[in-house]
């Protein structure tokens, strides 16, 4: 599975949209971006993931570049509770039962 | 539907002792994992389980045994604790593109 980049720690002020970036610049044609995050510490939660269109649901947008060497998670209105570690995984094949491997992921703030 | 559940929540143990951390899922989900957390780290993977009765090694295997002992339930032993097996472990299952996971069991060796 691709290496995934992903900045440490970031901001973002409650009701505004937060922007996660992560970066797979080796990802292969047939390796999907999921994402993760995990509240405090309890157990990851399952957000979203994509091969190479957008995607959309009602947690988060997905939007990945052309080249497929970097994608943007979008929490669109964030609140208190998303404050939160994001991962960004970039897993060979869509079925649920891959093995994850987890970085150090994004730990995001929300400032009230 | 409780989903993916662990015991105990907490525990500790001298160095030496033993203990099985149990899992179950009532997803029906065929492939179970468990996974170790170091503060300030990401979940390594210790054992996984695509089917009931196969059982294979991840990233952190050593010093841990596991036993799928049906289709709901994945346990983790540990035969002879270590200090360096403080941690929280989660278990998980997958459903068709996403793993479920437990609220983790926060061990602390001493």
């Amino acid at each position: 599975d691709a290496k995934t980049t992903q900045p440490p720690s970031m901001d973002c002020a409650e009701g505004r949209a937060a922007n996660l970036p992560c970066n797979h610049s080796t990802i292969s044609g047939n390796e999907y971006v999921y994402w993760y995050r995990q509240i405090h510490s309890q157990g990851p939660q399952y957000i979203i993931h994509g091969l190479k269109n957008n995607e959309t649901n009602e947690m988060a947008s997905l939007i990945i570049t052309e080249d497929r060497k970097s994608s943007t998670l979008i929490l669109p209105h964030a609140t208190l509770r998303d404050t939160a570690v994001y991962y960004c995984i970039a897993l060979g094949g869509y079925f649920g039962n891959e093995k994850l491997t987890f970085g150090t992921g994004t730990r995001l703030t929300i400032i009230p | 539907n409780a989903g993916v559940t662990q015991t105990p929540k907490f525990q500790v143990l001298k160095t030496g002792q033993s203990m099985t951390l149990q899992c179950a899922q009532d997803m029906n989900h065929n492939s179970m994992y468990w996974y170790r957390q170091d503060p300030g780290m990401g979940l390594r993977l210790i054992y996984y389980s695509a089917s009931e009765g196969t059982t294979d090694k991840g990233e952190v295997p050593n010093g841990y045994n596991v036993s799928r002992l049906n289709k709901r339930e994945f346990s983790l032993r540990l035969e002879s604790a270590a200090p360096s097996q403080t941690s929280v472990y989660f278990c998980a299952s997958s459903g068709p593109y996403e793993q479920y996971f437990g609220p983790g069991t926060r061990l602390t060796v001493t």
